[in-house]
């Protein structure tokens, strides 16, 4: 069981590339999201969607851009890359508001120099 | 806003030692709180999740209390082994009906265990 599984895993951007990062789940889960963790301000959340075809802004989703055509795909766009955005980005999912079945993918590790 | 803080920031013990994390949250209406784990370079593991009608969960070697009323939670590990080894990160869902699952997080304990 693939569970959540995020590719890119690694990406070297120069500043103003455009890129998308893809996560796709396999467990039926309706509510997907984007979060970044960077050193000292922890995991924060950029977008998340409650279902296909759906999307909303988290904490942070200034320069991001999200899509969730499909159920189990949820990916993330960055249209114009700038240095801040260097981060590791979490892809998650849960099956409901409960947050039971909470689950993570390995994570993309992004450099933009 | 939801803040959460987790204390110690980072803590080393010898094998075989008891240890307790900590978890501060400033909105007590939670529903859940959900502890995780990560290793280096990979993604977050659900260890344990608490409703915020339990006081407690327990997953082998781990415990978790919760109390609400003075927004705090714990972690407790038993007799402790290298393989413990991580970043413990707490977190709390947003309040309300319309949180949807997302989750505020703490910056997370880095805890070593030597042998």
């Amino acid at each position: 069981n693939a569970g959540v599984t995020q590719t890119p895993k690694f990406r070297v951007l120069k500043t103003g590339q455009s890129m998308t990062l893809l996560c796709a789940q396999d467990m039926n889960h309706e509510y997907m999201y984007w979060y970044r963790q960077d050193p000292g301000m922890g995991l924060r959340l950029i977008h998340y969607s409650v279902g296909e075809g759906t999307t909303a802004k988290g904490e942070v989703p200034d320069g991001y851009n999200v899509s969730r055509l499909k159920k189990q795909n949820f990916l993330l766009g960055l249209e114009s890359a700038a240095p801040s955005q260097t981060s590791v980005y979490f892809c998650a999912s849960s099956s409901d508001r409960s947050n039971y079945g909470y689950t993570f993918g390995s994570g993309t590790r992004l450099t933009v120099v | 806003k939801q803040e959460v803080t987790q204390i110690p920031a980072a803590l080393s013990v010898p094998e075989g030692e008891n240890l307790v994390l900590n978890c501060s949250f400033t909105d007590s209406a939670i529903y859940n709180l959900q502890w995780f784990r990560q290793d280096p370079g990979k993604g977050l593991t659900s260890l344990l999740l608490i409703q915020s009608s339990q006081r407690e969960q327990t997953s082998g070697r781990l415990n978790a209390s919760l109390d609400k009323s003075s927004g705090r939670s714990t972690l407790y590990i038993a007799a402790s082994q290298p393989g413990d080894s991580a970043t413990y990160l707490c977190a709390v869902p947003d309040a309300g009906g319309t949180s949807y699952g997302k989750l505020t997080f703490g910056q997370g304990t880095i805890l070593t265990v030597h042998p």
